[in-house]
């Protein structure tokens, strides 16, 4: 069964960093390309960044660009989020989600960690 | 960024009805290798989205044949037969076609 687990999330005050991880098990993690996807409260969902399998190919939201980076460790089958000079605007509940091989939709999300960005 | 326009933004149904979602987008999602990449997602209250529908029509495994999806370029329908309990939520299209990847701002599906 796919899983995929997140943590490393909490509250944080504007301009500081937090990093978070999104533990993956039952798929062979190293083969396929992952992302993060993040919700504001009561909100829609935005795209926040994807990292290919063998990290070669790195994409971000511009929203986010020069202040996260996403990164992977397949030999810990652990996708990550670094995360710094946050912002309120960057409060929400973060998911990770893998599409299929070479495919570009989510088969399978995380359950989300929540990051509040608060005084 | 390709904007991905849901309507209506609400809907109301009865058990056992049919609705129509409908999504577009500001430009074509025909990829270049000829694929078009229109995905639809479910979150039902307090938890992650599911996937629905990849690919414009294609069901993903387990979703039920209530569900199906159709469309080209820039015009996408999600329809929904026979509505149960378990349908409601707020459904979400997005598109893989361009980077940065976008979702539809969401429909909230309610019992009339």
């Amino acid at each position: 069964e796919v899983q995929l687990v997140e943590s490393g999330g909490g509250l944080v005050q504007p301009g500081r960093s937090l990093k978070l991880s999104c533990v993956a098990s039952g798929f062979t993690f190293s083969n396929y390309g992952m992302n993060w996807i993040r919700q504001a409260p009561g909100k829609g969902l935005e795209w926040v960044a994807y990292i290919s399998s063998g990290s070669s190919y790195i994409y971000y939201a511009e929203t986010v660009k020069g202040r996260f980076t996403i990164s992977r460790d397949n030999a810990k089958n652990t996708l990550y989020l670094q995360m710094t000079s946050l912002r309120s605007e960057d409060t929400a509940l973060y998911y990770c989600a893998r599409p299929p091989n070479w495919e570009r939709y989510f088969d399978y999300w995380g359950q989300g960690v929540m990051v509040t960005v608060s005084s | 960024d390709v904007v991905m326009t849901q309507t209506p933004v609400s809907l109301s149904v009865s058990l056992g009805g049919q609705v129509s979602i409908s999504c577009r987008s500001s430009q074509s999602l025909v990829h270049n290798n000829g694929n078009t990449y229109l995905s639809w997602y479910l979150q039902k209250p307090g938890q992650s989205p599911q996937l629905l529908i990849y690919k414009v029509s294609n069901r993903f495994s387990g979703i039920s044949d209530r569900f199906s999806g159709s469309g080209s370029g820039t015009d996408f329908t999600l329809k929904i037969s026979r509505v149960e309990p378990d349908d409601l939520g707020v459904y979400y299209c997005g598109q893989g076609t361009q980077y940065p990847w976008t979702f539809g701002g969401g429909t909230k599906l309610e019992l009339k």
